[in-house]
């Protein structure tokens, strides 16, 4: 069993609708939780990151976290084009380290 | 405030040379983490140096080392290269951690290595 699990797609929604990007961890000890943005050939870009149960929304982006059940998710709204690209859910366990344990990512692709 | 830099962006090397990369974290942190990503296994944990001590290392080869110098400047070295040595090498810079929760890591645009 890996990690970090994500769907890798792709995952294929039409312009303004609602993409929905799920992952799971193994890891019972993971305590920070990253969403990452890989454009073809650049590098990753975080766009949310959560620590605790519940919702946090920035702008079009959700995240949600629920530690019971292992999973985090991140919601984008009124997709649009150019949120075409990789996701990629990371989890960090607590101490004093800052590594992260990356999934392998979902490739959205909204649709104009 | 600058991102963090890396390079060289490309490189080509022969195997059974070696590599040098270079990694200059965003001003004020001191904590850099080095990954390897691949098409195959995705994004890989390397090694994190936090105030020029290594302080993680993940499940790679002694081939790849690294250090970090008093300017939290890091480079990671990889020698002996092999084929399946290409990859692109990402370089993350974070926030001195907190209590028991992650801080934020940035990545660079990373070093693409191709080994022929």
């Amino acid at each position: 069993q890996k990690e970090v699990e994500q769907n890798s797609g792709p995952l294929s929604v039409p312009e303004g609708a609602i993409a929905s990007l799920n992952c799971t961890y193994s890891d019972r000890g993971s305590q920070s939780f990253f969403w990452y943005r890989q454009y073809s050939g650049k590098s990753p870009e975080l766009i949310m990151f959560i620590y605790s149960n519940g919702d946090k929304e920035d702008g079009r982006f959700t995240a949600q976290l629920n530690k019971a059940s292992q999973y985090v998710s991140l919601l984008i709204r009124d997709s649009q084009p150019s949120d075409s690209a990789t996701y990629l859910c990371a989890v960090s366990r607590s101490g004093a380290t800052n590594k992260l344990i990356f999934g392998t990512g979902t490739l959205l692709a909204v649709q104009p | 405030k600058a991102g963090v830099t890396q390079t060289p962006r490309y490189l080509i090397k022969t195997r059974g040379q070696q590599v040098t990369l270079s990694c200059s974290p965003i001003s004020g942190h001191r904590s850099v983490s080095w990954y390897q990503q691949t098409p195959g296994q995705g994004l890989q944990f390397l090694f994190e140096y936090f105030s020029e001590t290594q302080r993680n290392k993940g499940n790679f080869p002694g081939r790849f080392s690294g250090r970090q110098f008093s300017n939290s400047r890091s480079e990671m070295n990889v020698s002996t290269l092999e084929l399946g040595d290409s990859a692109l090498y990402l370089c993350a810079s974070s926030e001195t951690r907190t209590g028991l929760l992650g801080t934020e890591a940035f990545f660079g645009q990373g070093t693409r290595l191709t080994v022929v």
